[in-house]
């Protein structure tokens, strides 16, 4: 069965350390896709990264980059020089090609990032 | 266009009334969903709808809640004889599928509180 596990539910850090959000994912399909969402206090979950099960790239946006590992089945994201901004819940995602509906996420349960100034 | 819109952002009700959400995707994006979410959980998906038709529905949605996208357009959920475990946030999403490369676009939600 498809399942995404983050078992970091908080994590607290001062401003400008580094910190990695764990995620680790089940699934029996070949095709699949990863994603990282981040939930600020307002609610709306912002849309962060998105991976295919056949790229195992690591990507680097900013501050932010992510380290995909097919033989751990894991999609950690790790913030670099943290900011008290950087402050929310975060959900990393799976969805399955085979359903047919690429847009059916499952998601992990969130860690909570507090950043302190 | 700014983004997904959800109303109302809160809505309090009293066990058993009927409530109904709407939500208006990004124009042009030709599939919405519905997804809920309840207190330190993630999001879990309810329904999709590829422009008016409804494609899917989890399990987790009872015959108490129905889904509507007429002309394709915006959507509404209804839940009738609402429960208190029908507290939660609901999330409306949509997005442009053109090619696998799907990306949803979350709204913010309308928290839902059933005393």
């Amino acid at each position: 069965a498809q399942k995404v596990t983050q078992a970091q539910t908080e994590i607290s850090v001062v401003e400008k350390e580094d910190v990695t959000l764990d995620c680790v994912y089940e699934t029996r399909d070949t095709t699949y896709y990863l994603f990282w969402y981040k939930q600020p206090p307002s609610g709306e979950l912002v849309f962060l990264i998105r991976r295919n099960s056949f790229d195992e790239q690591n990507e680097i946006s900013g501050r932010y980059s992510w380290n995909f590992q097919k033989s751990t089945s894991s999609f950690n994201f790790t913030i670099t020089a943290s900011q008290v901004v950087d402050s929310a819940v975060y959900f990393c995602a799976l969805s399955e090609a085979g359903t047919g509906n690429t847009g059916k996420l499952i998601f992990g349960q969130g860690t909570t990032l507090q950043v302190k100034p | 266009d700014t983004g997904v819109s959800q109303n109302p952002r809160h809505k309090i009700t009293k066990r058993g009334q009927n409530v109904t959400f709407r939500c208006d995707p990004i124009s042009e994006h030709n599939r919405l969903y519905w997804y809920r979410q309840t207190l330190g959980q993630g999001p879990e998906f309810l329904t999709y709808f590829q422009n008016e038709a409804q494609l899917e529905k989890s399990r987790l949605l009872s015959d108490r809640f129905s889904a509507e996208r007429p002309k394709g357009s915006f959507s509404t959920l209804e839940i009738q004889r609402t429960e208190q475990g029908d507290s939660a946030m609901y999330l409306c999403a949509s997005s442009l599928l053109r090619t696998t490369n799907e990306k949803l676009f979350f709204g913010s939600g309308t928290q839902l509180s059933v005393l």
